[in-house]
């Protein structure tokens, strides 16, 4: 089955830093990249995604790579600011329709 | 919409005592699923459900039950709980191709 890896474990940043989380999957058949972000004492909610034939989504001060080759994608977040503390995890789908998460990334924002 | 809402919100319980937990969105998907999180362990799959009237075991079915009630609601039973079912709990739910919408989660605590 699919294995996906996520690191950080933990990032801390002061805040109007980059911050960047990687992810690495071992299922060449995964086309479906989706992060999400999990506020303290809330269920996960999804933030960006990005699909196998696409290299880069941006979405304001988020944006996610993939690298198909090397089986791994990031997502960036730039100008980071205390909101954005929270809990990220990664995943990945492949032909089934149940994603495999990553063990998440606590980032920490610093004012 | 409410979209995935989750009942309880917390729990405790004794080891051996039995209890559901109920789940249900109004977003009109077919699929559902059970997660729990534990510190550093990211989401583990327990149950989910393809469409009304199936269920598949997850990575860690053990100990656990699911009804799929109907189209809105799939349940999770702890027949006798145990102290390693301590976690929290996450109800997700998906149409087919697209991305998951998670509950609020359940706070279970086995004594």
């Amino acid at each position: 089955g699919e294995n996906v890896e996520q690191h950080p474990s933990t990032l801390s940043v002061q805040e109007g830093d980059s911050a960047v989380i990687k992810c690495t999957y071992s299922d060449s058949a995964s086309n479906y990249f989706p992060w999400y972000k999990q506020e303290l004492g809330k269920g996960p909610q999804l933030i960006i995604d990005i699909r196998s034939n696409v290299g880069e989504k941006k979405d304001q001060r988020i944006a996610v790579t993939l690298n198909k080759t090397a089986k791994h994608f990031s997502l960036h977040i730039t100008e980071t600011q205390p909101e954005d503390s929270a809990v990220y995890f990664c995943a990945a789908r492949g032909g089934s329709y149940i994603p495999t998460f990553g063990r998440g990334t606590s980032l920490i924002v610093h004012p | 919409n409410a979209g995935v809402t989750q009942t309880p919100k917390f729990q405790v319980l004794k080891t051996g005592q039995s209890m559901t937990l109920q789940c249900a969105q109004d977003m009109n998907h077919n699929s559902m699923y059970w997660y729990r999180q534990d510190p550093g362990m990211g989401l583990r799959l327990i149950y989910y459900s393809a469409s009304e009237g199936t269920t598949d075991k997850g990575e860690v079915p053990n100990g656990y039950n699911v009804s799929r009630l109907n189209k809105r609601e799939f349940s999770l039973r702890l027949e006798s709980a145990a102290p390693s079912q301590t976690s929290v709990y996450f109800c997700a739910s998906s149409a087919e191709g697209r991305e998951q919408y998670f509950g609020p989660g359940t706070r279970l605590t086995v004594t």
